[in-house]
């Protein structure tokens, strides 16, 4: 079973910090994805990678960065939180043209 | 047009009735469909995928697929209150590796 995981199942930050939250898989998937949710609005694409150290901007990536510096670990930071990126983070992973999975999630919560 | 849109619910159904959940998709190349199940506080499980015409059975659920009319729809068949969930449909983004969510369909299954 392809197995996803994420760094923390709930996190509580102040404004301003920076935030990381790392997703990690075993199956050697080659694209991994970021993802946030939010009641209403759907699963909304954040940043996405192919391939070790490359990345793309998905539809908001305003005020998120990435990294990739190996295959199976793809980590999302968050460089000053403020309190409308508190939300459910989700991260997913696919091999070629395929369905994605998904990790269990991290509720951030910004004060 | 949105790429992938869902009837927004919220559906309510009888223990032991048939829920139907429909998805329309605007990209006639698409050639791959998934529904996701995700229960309150969770993260989206691929529960079925289909990529032919016609229907594809796995115990109580059925997808259908029309790509002529750009639907996809899922039926679950002797509706439990474990159903209860919110149900989403995903379409591969043409050329890429991206997957095009819809909102979810909130279907609550009422003992």
């Amino acid at each position: 079973d392809v197995k996803v995981t994420q760094s923390s199942r709930y996190l509580v930050k102040r404004t301003g910090e920076k935030v990381f939250l790392e997703c990690v898989q075993d199956m050697d998937h080659e694209n991994m994805f970021w993802y946030r949710q939010d009641p209403g609005l759907g699963l909304r694409l954040i940043y996405f990678s192919y391939d070790v150290k490359m990345k793309e901007k998905g539809d908001i990536p305003e005020g998120y960065s990435v990294s990739r510096e190996k295959k199976e670990r793809f980590s999302l930071i968050l460089e000053s939180a403020s309190t409308n990126q508190t939300s459910m983070y989700l991260c997913a992973s696919t091999p070629w043209g395929s369905e994605q999975f998904f990790g269990p999630g991290t509720r951030l919560t910004v004060l | 047009q949105k790429e992938v849109e869902q009837n927004s619910g919220p559906l309510s159904v009888p223990e032991g009735a048939i829920a139907s959940l429909n998805c329309t998709y605007s990209d006639r190349g698409s050639q791959s469909f998934f529904w996701y199940r995700q229960y309150s506080g969770k993260s989206p499980e691929l529960i079925m995928s289909i990529y032919s015409n016609g229907d594809k059975e796995d115990g109580r659920f059925t997808a259908q697929l029309n790509k002529a009319s750009q639907y996809v729809s899922l039926l679950i068949r002797d509706s439990q209150p474990s159903d209860s969930a919110t149900y989403l449909c995903a379409v591969p983004q043409t050329g890429a590796n991206n997957l095009f969510f819809g909102t979810g369909t909130r279907l609550t299954v009422i003992p």
